[in-house]
């Protein structure tokens, strides 16, 4: 697969430093939050997710939180490695749909 | 677990064309997807299955395009005829049974259609 777009908004962190990044919905029926990492040629890979009577969880290095009252997802990677250099997907399921509405993507690069 | 399994993992094809891509779920999984990932849209979703059996095509852009699961292993996405604008990369996913749980992707098939 194909990386998405040459105009995405990307974030550029040290190796090391904790990276944080940010995603907006607007569907107030979401009950459900995954993001994804996308690398080169790949398909979407599941990192963490969420429900929405949660405001936060953990993973391994990557943490979610959930705001419902503005909207608004983060997905935080601890000590940054070039490995998680990619593009990350938020991704919302509307209550009593399985299909998933993604975001555009954020780019992170990881500089050594 | 294999994972999600496409194919081809490439076609290149001519206008006019008819072109089928074909997906192998993950084993157990009830629900199955198929997404389209341009630079300009990103990730759409243009069908999804549950149970074999369509639950909301609404994605999919035209009559041209068609897709079919004839068993729980097995999902082909038909495009004909084909046209340069369908140029993108089609992924398949598909997700288990229960509530909410995540959709699992394969990596892909980049079409091409000159």
């Amino acid at each position: 697969g194909e990386s998405v777009g040459l105009h995405l908004p990307t974030l550029s962190v040290q190796e090391g430093d904790n990276s944080i990044i940010n995603c907006a919905y607007s569907n107030s029926a979401s009950d459900y939050f995954i993001w994804y990492k996308q690398e080169s040629g790949k398909g979407p890979q599941f990192i963490i997710d969420i429900r929405s009577n949660m405001d936060k969880r953990q993973g391994q290095r990557v943490t979610v939180l959930l705001n419902k009252t503005v909207k608004h997802l983060s997905l935080q990677i601890a000590a940054t490695q070039p490995g998680d250099s990619a593009v990350y997907f938020c991704a919302e399921k509307d209550t009593g749909r399985r299909a998933l509405t993604f975001g555009s993507g954020t780019r992170l690069q990881v500089q050594p | 677990d294999a994972g999600v399994i496409q194919s081809p993992r490439h076609e290149v094809t001519e206008m006019g064309q008819e072109v089928t891509l074909r997906c192998k779920p993950i084993s157990g999984h009830n629900s199955l997807f198929w997404y389209r990932q341009t630079m300009m849209r990103g990730l759409e979703l243009l069908i999804y299955f549950n149970n074999n059996v369509p639950i909301d095509d609404s994605g999919m852009p035209e009559d041209r395009f068609s897709a079919k699961m004839p068993n729980a292993s097995f999902s082909t996405l038909k495009i004909q005829p084909s046209e340069p604008r369908d140029s993108a990369v089609y992924f398949c996913a598909s997700s288990g049974q229960w509530g909410n749980s995540p959709l699992h992707f394969g990596n892909g098939t980049r079409l091409t259609v000159t």
